[in-house]
């Protein structure tokens, strides 16, 4: 099945300087990968996502690269904001799975003032 | 987005005892939804992928027997922890596809945090 491996396990920043998390997947057949934010104690929040037709996709401050060759995909945080400071996790669809998401093992990401 | 509501939040209950928590998405039609579990500062964790009107899907390791899910109509799943000892305790999170067609998208409810004494 799907492998998520996700990198850094925690990331710190000083407000206003970009933060950069990747990913990389096992399954070459993958198709979708979502982003989600999730606060303490909340409920995932989807932030971002990419499909596999597509390399780069920004929305705001917010961007997220993929490159299929590879089997890797990364988050850009920038101009980071204290309110950014959460857990972030990635996931990939297997190709092979209709839907189901595998999980990378999350950053947790704190923006200093 | 779609909403994916989550009932109850918190339930706290007594070894041996049998805790329902249902999942439901409010303004979509979910032909299928996914329970996760979360421990702290973990990721989450796949457990079982429910289907409208079919059996669940239950991933390697998840005893299907001890956590029995329903999916008994395209706006309603419910997990069934069975028997529950204090290592169920745990923070579950469902999430609901929306059965549109191409969507993507997996919206998630606000957890559940069980505690089992």
């Amino acid at each position: 099945g799907e492998n998520v491996e996700q990198h850094p396990s925690t990331l710190s920043v000083q407000e206003g300087d970009s933060a950069v998390i990747k990913c990389t997947y096992s399954d070459s057949a993958s198709n979708y990968f979502p982003w989600y934010k999730q606060e303490l104690g909340k409920r995932p929040q989807l932030i971002i996502d990419i499909r596999s037709n597509v390399g780069e996709k920004k929305d705001q401050r917010i961007a997220v690269t993929l490159n299929k060759t590879a089997k890797h995909f990364s988050l850009h945080i920038t101009e980071t904001q204290p309110e950014d400071s959460a857990v972030y996790f990635c996931a990939a669809r297997g190709g092979t799975s209709y839907g189901k998401l595998t999980f990378g093992q999350g950053t947790i990401l704190t923006v200093h003032p | 987005g779609a909403v994916v509501s989550q009932h109850p939040s918190r339930v706290i209950c007594k070894s041996g005892t049998s805790v329902k928590i249902e999942c439901r998405s409010l303004d979509f039609q979910a032909t299928t939804m996914f329970w996760y579990r979360q421990f702290p500062k973990k990721s989450l964790m796949l457990m079982a992928t429910s289907n409208e009107g079919s059996k669940a899907t239950y991933e390697q390791g998840v005893e299907k027997d001890k956590f029995l899910i329903n999916h008994a109509s395209l706006t309603l799943s419910t997990l069934t922890v069975t028997s529950a000892h204090p290592e169920d305790s745990s923070f579950y999170i469902c999430s609901a596809r929306d059965g549109s067609g191409v969507e993507e998208t997996q919206y998630f409810g606000p957890g559940t945090r069980l505690l089992v004494l």
